[in-house]
């Protein structure tokens, strides 16, 4: 069975701060793994992924994540916080082989004070 | 930059009504997704559809629930008979093809809130 948990319900950063939400998976075989952000009234907007390679992937926004296979996690990070990447953030994962569909967390609200 | 698109943005039915939920996927993309999202709670998968039919499909996605394609560019998500618990924002995705296989990146719709009362 493929699960992602986001342990922090709410991550409050000062605005120029770093930033980490984090993210662990389980899936049987190797992940894909996806990072998405929510504004209010707005869909999912991608943010980055990761398929192979690198372990740190870069994304929109400054946004960038790094992939941990022996510790299972995919935290998103930014190094300076801004106002405007207050948001809500989930990740998901999906695995290599099987069915195309993602499996979310629970979603993690950034709040960046000013 | 192409984007997904959902119709209505609100949707208030009655409990037992029909609703149709509309998109219009990424043109030129092949897979096409559903999701819901209950309020305060986890993203979760519904269906997928590629080439005029369902390629998989959850334990939620039951007989109550139906996909079509019924033109080029539409993509719609039927509940037959709707229930206080399909409440929900519903999401639409889709991604670029099969050729990519899992790599695609499924880009989402700005959702419908369906209210059941």
């Amino acid at each position: 069975a493929q699960s992602v948990a986001q342990p922090e319900d709410q991550v409050n950063v000062a605005e120029g701060n770093p930033l980490t939400v984090k993210c662990t998976y389980s899936v049987s075989g190797n992940p894909y793994l996806f990072w998405y952000v929510q504004y209010p009234n707005r869909g999912l907007q991608f943010l980055l992924k990761y398929i192979t390679g690198d372990n740190l992937v870069k994304g929109s926004y400054g946004f960038e994540a790094e992939f941990n296979k022996s510790q299972t996690s995919f935290h998103l990070k930014k190094p300076s916080a801004l106002v405007s990447d207050s948001a809500l953030y989930f990740c998901a994962v999906r695995a290599k082989t099987g069915a195309n569909n993602l499996f979310f967390g629970t979603g993690t609200r950034l709040t960046v004070i000013p | 930059e192409p984007e997904v698109t959902q119709t209505p943005s609100h949707q208030v039915t009655q409990m037992g009504q029909e609703v149709i939920l509309r998109c219009v996927p990424i043109s030129n993309h092949l897979y096409f997704y559903w999701y819901r999202q209950i309020l305060g709670q986890k993203v979760e998968f519904l269906v997928s559809f590629y080439n005029n039919e369902i390629s998989e499909k959850s334990e939620i996605f039951d007989d109550q629930f139906s996909v079509e394609r019924p033109d080029g560019s539409n993509f719609t998500l039927k509940i037959r008979s709707t229930k206080l618990e399909d409440s929900a924002m519903y999401f639409c995705a889709s991604s670029p093809g099969a050729r990519t296989g899992g790599t695609d990146t499924q880009y989402f719709g700005p959702g419908t809130r369906l209210t059941v009362l």
